[in-house]
């Protein structure tokens, strides 16, 4: 029962910008975007989410389109500490929802 | 911001004996928690959903009786694995809702090893 697409690998130069992306066609008004990642044999780090608005923190920007059935997960310059898998994932806010867990982006930093 | 701590980070056991994970919200209370379990190079994969004062709620083809899950407090659960065996070697991770606008924090995970 996945719920978002995206691609299995990237590769992104550092410094440069790393754009994933996560196709997710079938979500629902009250859901949002999370955006996670994995470096190996740790637990999953928030990046960031949002709604229907683009959103912007320290670490990344989202961008998510406007009939919302896709979304971008853009790091405006990449470190090699980047490496990692991230996870696109939608959910509601509250309530006992668990977070499913696609197959995510592994993306790799290449100096 | 919230903080999960998942203890402990790895261990080894030896097959047929129990070994219990903790999960605790350090500044926030979180009335539900999630264990996951994540084999090497697959996504993480929900065991259960646990529910402070009731009983945990487990998905399809995970054994409750196997895994227990104990959520006495409003900040601690624990995940205690019966009788391991080396099929049960595995990364598990636990998340806690609340404590930040986001919902959802999760802990650092614990690597177990059954030999």
């Amino acid at each position: 029962d996945a719920k978002t697409t995206q691609p299995t690998s990237m590769d992104c130069a550092e410094g440069r910008a790393a754009n994933l992306p996560c196709n997710h066609s079938t979500i629902s008004g009250n859901e949002y975007v999370y955006w996670y990642r994995q470096i190996h044999s740790q637990g999953p780090q928030y990046i960031i989410h949002g709604l229907k608005n683009n959103e912007t923190n320290e670490m990344a920007s989202l961008i998510i389109t406007e009939d919302r059935k896709s979304s971008t997960l853009i790091l405006p310059h990449a470190t090699l500490r980047d490496t990692a898998v991230y996870y696109c994932i939608v959910g509601v806010r509250s309530g006992a929802n668990n977070l499913f867990f696609g197959t995510g982006t592994r993306l790799t930093v290449i100096p | 911001g919230a903080v999960v701590s998942q203890h402990p980070s790895r261990v080894i056991c030896k097959s047929g004996t129990s070994v219990k994970i903790e999960c605790r919200s350090l500044d926030f209370q979180a009335t539900t928690m999630f264990w996951y379990r994540q084999f090497p190079k697959q996504s993480l994969m929900l065991m259960a959903t646990s529910n402070e004062g009731s009983k945990a709620t487990y998905e399809q083809g995970v054994e409750k009786d196997k895994f227990l899950i104990n959520h006495a407090s409003l900040t601690l659960s624990t995940l205690t694995v019966t009788s391991a065996h080396p099929e049960d070697s595995s990364f598990y991770i636990c998340s806690a809702q609340g404590g930040n606008d986001y919902g959802y924090t999760f802990g650092s995970g614990t690597r177990l090893t059954v030999v």
